[in-house]
């Protein structure tokens, strides 16, 4: 069984600032962990995946996350806020050979002028 | 490359009523899964189909079920509508022979309205 937990369901940051959204996760497979970003009105856009080749992963848009295996944990980071990171943003698990993508209920991301 | 498209975008039905919806996937893409998005649930999963078949199911109702056709192309039904049944329904698409590893596609959903 798999399960997401996203710590947080809206996060406010100022233009310029750190964004950090956090994600913990539980697998009983090697995980296969995905974070997701949804605009209003549209479908979710791929940010990153880790799959196993590296703990630190870059993404578009000048996002990371790290993958945590002690900690259960996959945080999404980005040094720099921008106006146009404001949406939502999933945390997502899925393994072995399940395409099942098991999501977090999402954190809100609001960036202020 | 054209993305995954999905028809009606909207859609309004009366309770009772059924719907079908449709999802054409990313050429080359033989992996097609639906996603049921609400306020309340979250995003569930409901089902993946590869090559017309169903490969696995999430926890939904028979109510729920779908089909994939040899182009790839599938469909998903919901028969006699619920309140509840109101959602964004979300397809995503992959080549579906990686394993879970592999990056889903996902378009740009169907609301779904039920009065």
């Amino acid at each position: 069984a798999q399960s997401v937990t996203q710590l947080g369901s809206h996060v406010s940051v100022s233009e310029g600032a750190l964004v950090l959204l956090r994600c913990n996760y539980s697998s009983s497979v090697p995980p296969y962990l995905f974070w997701y970003v949804q605009y209003p009105n549209q479908g979710l856009q791929l940010l990153l995946k880790y799959t196993s080749a590296a703990t630190l992963v870059k993404g578009i848009n000048g996002f990371e996350a790290e993958f945590k295996k002690s900690e259960t944990s996959f945080h999404l980071t980005k040094p720099s806020a921008h106006m146009s990171d404001a949406a939502e943003y999933f945390c997502a698990v899925s393994g072995g050979s399940n395409y099942k993508l098991t999501f977090g209920k999402g954190t809100l991301l609001t960036v202020n002028p | 490359k054209a993305g995954v498209t999905q028809t009606p975008r909207y859609l309004i039905k009366t309770r009772g009523q059924q719907v079908t919806l449709s999802c054409s996937p990313i050429s080359g893409h033989r992996s097609v899964s639906w996603y049921q998005q609400t306020p309340g649930q979250g995003l569930q999963f409901l089902f993946e189909y590869f090559s017309e078949t169903q490969r696995n199911k999430g926890n939904f109702p028979g109510r729920f079920s779908g089909r994939q056709f040899s182009n790839s192309r599938s469909e998903m039904n919901v028969s006699t509508l619920e309140l509840g049944d109101s959602a964004l329904y979300l397809c995503a698409s992959s080549f579906g022979t990686g394993g879970g590893q592999e990056t889903q596609y996902f378009g740009p959903g169907t609301r779904l309205l039920v009065l």
